[in-house]
């Protein structure tokens, strides 16, 4: 099945640093979204994005809706420890029947 | 915490058999969805049920097939199983809302 382009696959930064993590997508969606996946959980959202060049807070975190409709960042600022986990990007095209179509994850790892 | 729980948490079955997993949302969430998520992969979306009709689906066979139940249950069924079925099964429960909350998943191991 389709997956979004995400990069970079993994991090490795001190406690801290500020991040940054992109996705990209050769076709359009109306709606990006930001989740958190912990081992043993599901997904958890973080950021949700509906119009095209919007940027959105959450705390440490900001992510934008690309301008195209066919990408989307994520920084998180002054990373800490419980930032470790795996970030995933996700699109939806239409209002809702179609189902998120995911990146395959950004894998943040924070050395003391 | 988001309010939808998955049953098992693990599962193991052989090839050929069948398999049905749980699903309970968050009360008043209407819309479930289910996604398949291999190892090192995002999730995929098999399909998805609004007041117990499927009403979107995925790239996946009609293997994959689901229920959904009035009182916000739902089951995700898969038949003669293939040893790539193999993954973690999530299940995202949606009110009149966009946010989609997911459970935990229940991984299956298919030897």
């Amino acid at each position: 099945g389709q997956q979004l382009n995400q990069s970079p696959q993994s991090m490795f930064i001190q406690e801290g640093e500020d991040v940054s993590m992109n996705c990209t997508s050769s076709s359009i969606f109306n709606t990006w979204l930001w989740y958190k996946q912990d081992p043993g959980e599901g997904p958890v959202l973080l950021i949700a994005l509906y119009k095209a060049g919007e940027l959105t807070s959450n705390g440490r975190l900001t992510a934008q809706f690309g301008i195209t409709r066919k990408d989307s960042f994520l920084n998180i600022s002054a990373s800490i420890p419980s930032d470790v986990g795996i970030y995933f990007c996700a699109g939806q095209l239409g209002g809702g029947a179609d189902g998120l179509t995911f990146g395959k994850g950004t894998h943040l790892i924070i050395q003391p | 915490e988001t309010g939808v729980t998955q049953s098992p948490t693990h599962l193991i079955k052989t090839r050929g058999q069948q398999v049905t997993l749980r699903c309970s949302s968050q009360s008043g969430h209407n819309t479930v969805s289910w996604y398949q998520q291999a190892l090192g992969q995002g999730p995929q979306f098999i399909f998805q049920y609004y007041r117990e009709e499927e009403n979107g689906r995925g790239n996946f066979p009609p293997r994959f097939s689901g229920l959904q139940f009035p009182n916000y249950s739902s089951e995700l069924n898969v038949n003669a199983l293939e040893l790539d079925d193999s993954a973690l099964y999530l299940c995202a429960s949606r009110g009149t809302g966009e946010t989609q909350y997911f459970g935990p998943g229940t991984r299956l191991l298919v030897l």
